[in-house]
């Protein structure tokens, strides 16, 4: 099956400072999310982007699926920005399940 | 729109038990989605169901556990003789069958097998 790879694993952030986390998988995909999972274990959906580029506030990510990576920017970072940030994709078959990656762990401190 | 709910919120469970879990997708998605989330690492994919068809399983999915969507709405996740390894974040998700196929999660059912 596909697989997910996200780096870095953990970040520690001081309150203000950017961040760009990655998302590379090992094949074409038709559906990528990012999400952010809060510390009751929440998934909160930031991105639904298969392919280009998404802004929404503070946040924004890219999708280069011809060379299979994606990238979420936090700018900004609030301690709100706290949490596990997950990368999420389906291949091109035909019922979507999903494989998730297994994290980014941010810690933003004040 | 209330989003994809999920009952009970914690379910604390002696081994050999059986439990069951309840799912209900946003009203207007026709797929839903479990997976299984155990610490420190990411959801994974356990079953899928088009309207009450199931139409994907994990080789996670042993058989001890049952999925059913009876009706097409909302999805009950049997798990038979638990054991403490089953221990984890339940979780479910839904989405349309056409168009953007987003996955919402519901906030999950967390498990402790004693």
């Amino acid at each position: 099956g596909i697989q997910v790879e996200q780096s870095p694993p953990d970040l520690i952030l001081q309150e203000g400072a950017n961040s760009t986390l990655r998302c590379n998988f090992s094949d074409s995909v038709n559906n990528l999310q990012w999400f952010h999972q809060n510390p009751w274990g929440q998934l909160i959906n930031l991105f639904y982007i298969p392919s280009g580029t998404k802004q929404n506030g503070r946040l924004s990510a890219t999708t280069v699926a011809t060379e299979r990576y994606s990238l979420l920017y936090i700018s900004s970072s609030q301690t709100t920005d706290s949490g596990v940030y997950f990368c999420a994709v389906s291949d091109s078959g035909g019922y979507q399940k999903v494989t998730f990656g297994i994290g980014t762990k941010l810690q933003v401190i004040p | 729109d209330t989003g994809v709910s999920q009952d009970p919120r914690h379910k604390i469970t002696k081994r050999g038990q059986n439990v069951t879990f309840r799912c209900d997708p946003i009203s207007e998605h026709n797929r839903l989605y479990w997976y299984r989330q155990t610490l420190g690492q990411g959801p994974e994919f356990l079953t899928y169901f088009q309207n009450e068809a199931q139409l994907e399983k994990s080789r996670l999915l042993s058989d001890r556990f049952s999925a059913e969507r009876p009706k097409g709405s909302f999805s009950t996740l049997e798990i038979q003789r638990t054991e403490q390894g089953d221990s984890a974040m339940y979780l479910c998700a839904s989405s349309t069958r056409t168009g953007e196929r987003e996955q919402f999660f519901g906030p999950g059912t967390r498990l402790t097998v004693l």
